[in-house]
């Protein structure tokens, strides 16, 4: 099982519809939570951290966190074309608390 | 320009050949993380420092691989005797101790023929 997975895409939806991109992790300890946007060619940019169960907002974005279910999800609203991206899920292990090891990232497109 | 440097942002290289880039992290950060991403991949963990001491290297790091951080301040990574598998976007993030929000550079882009 990998330690983090995505699905990969693409995930297509219409300007304006809420876009949910789902995380799964398999280090139960794991503490800290991110989602990285990373457009073509260029390096991830950091977008959310969630560190705690529930839900965490910022502007468009929200992130959610279950620890139990070890799920993180991130929501956009009001989908716009410049958010076509692909977002990155990244978790800090247990096993090595001071690194971040990501997914495969999930490709995001808005039809405009 | 107080955000993560990265140098050169493209590489070409026979194979065989050696090359070393440079990461100058966000000032306050004592974190420098090396990551190598592959297209469609996510970031792949290479190594890291707390300020000039290198605490983890990947498994999946051969010896062909070596990073330092002399002062505690910029970093370099050196892959020796290139091979194609190595093109990929080398990737260098920050983070502050204990924080482990990284921030990432512009990336370099080896490509080895």
């Amino acid at each position: 099982q990998k330690e983090v997975e995505q699905n990969s895409g693409p995930l297509s939806v219409p300007e304006g519809a809420i876009a949910s991109l789902n995380c799964t992790y398999s280090d139960r300890g794991s503490q800290s939570f991110f989602w990285y946007r990373q457009y073509s060619g260029k390096s991830p940019e950091l977008i959310m951290s969630i560190y705690s169960n529930g839900d965490k907002e910022d502007g468009r974005f929200t992130a959610q966190l279950n620890k139990a279910s070890q799920y993180v999800s991130l929501l956009i609203r009001d989908s716009q074309p410049s958010d076509s991206a692909t977002y990155l899920c990244a978790v800090n292990p247990k096993t090595s608390y001071d690194k971040v090891i990501f997914g495969p990232g999930t490709s995001l497109s808005v039809i405009p | 320009d107080t955000g993560v440097s990265q140098n050169p942002r493209h590489k070409i290289t026979k194979r065989g050949q050696n090359v070393t880039f440079r990461c100058d992290p966000i000032s306050e950060h004592n974190r420098l993380y090396w990551y190598r991403q592959t297209l469609g991949q996510g970031p792949e963990f290479l190594t890291y420092f707390q300020n000039e001491a290198q605490l983890e290297k990947s498994r999946l790091l051969s010896d062909r691989f070596s990073a330092e951080r002399p002062k505690g301040s910029f970093s370099t990574l050196e892959i020796q005797r290139t091979e194609q598998g190595d093109s990929a976007m080398y990737l260098c993030a920050s983070s502050e101790t204990g924080y482990t929000e990284a921030f990432f550079g512009q990336g370099t882009r080896l490509t080895v023929v």
